[in-house]
């Protein structure tokens, strides 16, 4: 079966364009999240999607970032006027159900690595 | 707040060594714990988790972890290690839906 799957792989803009990242989570899975991985840090929470319910975006930096995700299917996140702070590999993962209530772990797919010139 | 860390950023080893990576957490309530390995060019995979029930958990390719609840720690282990270990680690801590990763540790396995 399909994991996680992003796209694009590689995505190089200037500095003030628009960027839309997008996620296609595995079958079936309820939630989705984002994350983005700056080099040399850890993984750094941006976005919650679970269900029909309102998402949990308190880990988006700035206002620049959105995301959306009809039902439970695909997410696209979006960046606007981008900064080269942004340059970052951007991570999606899918899980079955709320993880504390199912005890399924998250799948990630590959990322996007984005550069911000 | 969710916390995670992750005491050595680079770990070098000789094949057969045994290894300890260090996590350790700060959280109030209940969490899963996890951790990550990503090898070089490849996406993060699931090493290991822990929810409940026995604090020592197995997970693939020999590696195993012990959740110590009393000193907030999740530390990884493997008794021999092998060149194709290469990778970072990411130990990894989820509390009331959020997910938050260490800073990871490089392992480098000399042959």
């Amino acid at each position: 079966g399909a994991g996680v799957s992003q796209s694009p792989s590689n995505k190089v803009t200037e500095k003030g364009k628009d960027v839309e990242l997008r996620c296609d989570p595995i079958s079936g899975h309820t939630a989705l999240y984002w994350y983005r991985q700056r080099l040399g840090q850890g993984l750094e929470f941006l976005i919650y999607f679970q269900g029909n319910s309102a998402p949990d975006k308190s880990g988006l930096p700035s206002d620049r970032f959105s995301a959306e995700r009809t039902g439970e299917s695909v997410s696209t996140l979006t960046i606007q006027r981008t900064q080269q702070e942004d340059s970052a590999v951007y991570l999606c993962a899918s899980s079955l159900d709320r993880p504390l209530v199912s005890n399924q772990p998250q799948h990630f797919g590959d990322g996007t690595r984005l550069s911000i010139l | 707040a969710q916390s995670v860390s992750q005491h050595n950023h680079h770990v070098i080893l000789s094949e057969a060594a045994s290894l300890e990576l260090g996590c350790n957490y700060s959280y109030g309530g209940t969490v899963n714990l996890f951790w990550y390995v990503q090898y070089p060019g490849q996406h993060l995979q699931l090493l290991l988790k822990y929810f409940s029930g026995d604090p020592l958990v197995k997970g693939i390719k020999g590696f195993e972890a012990e959740f110590i609840k009393s000193k907030f720690s999740f530390n990884l282990r493997k008794p021999s290690v092998q060149w194709s270990d290469t990778a970072e680690y990411f130990c990894a801590v989820q509390g009331a839906q959020k997910l938050v990763f260490g800073q990871g540790t490089r392992l480098t396995i000399n042959p």
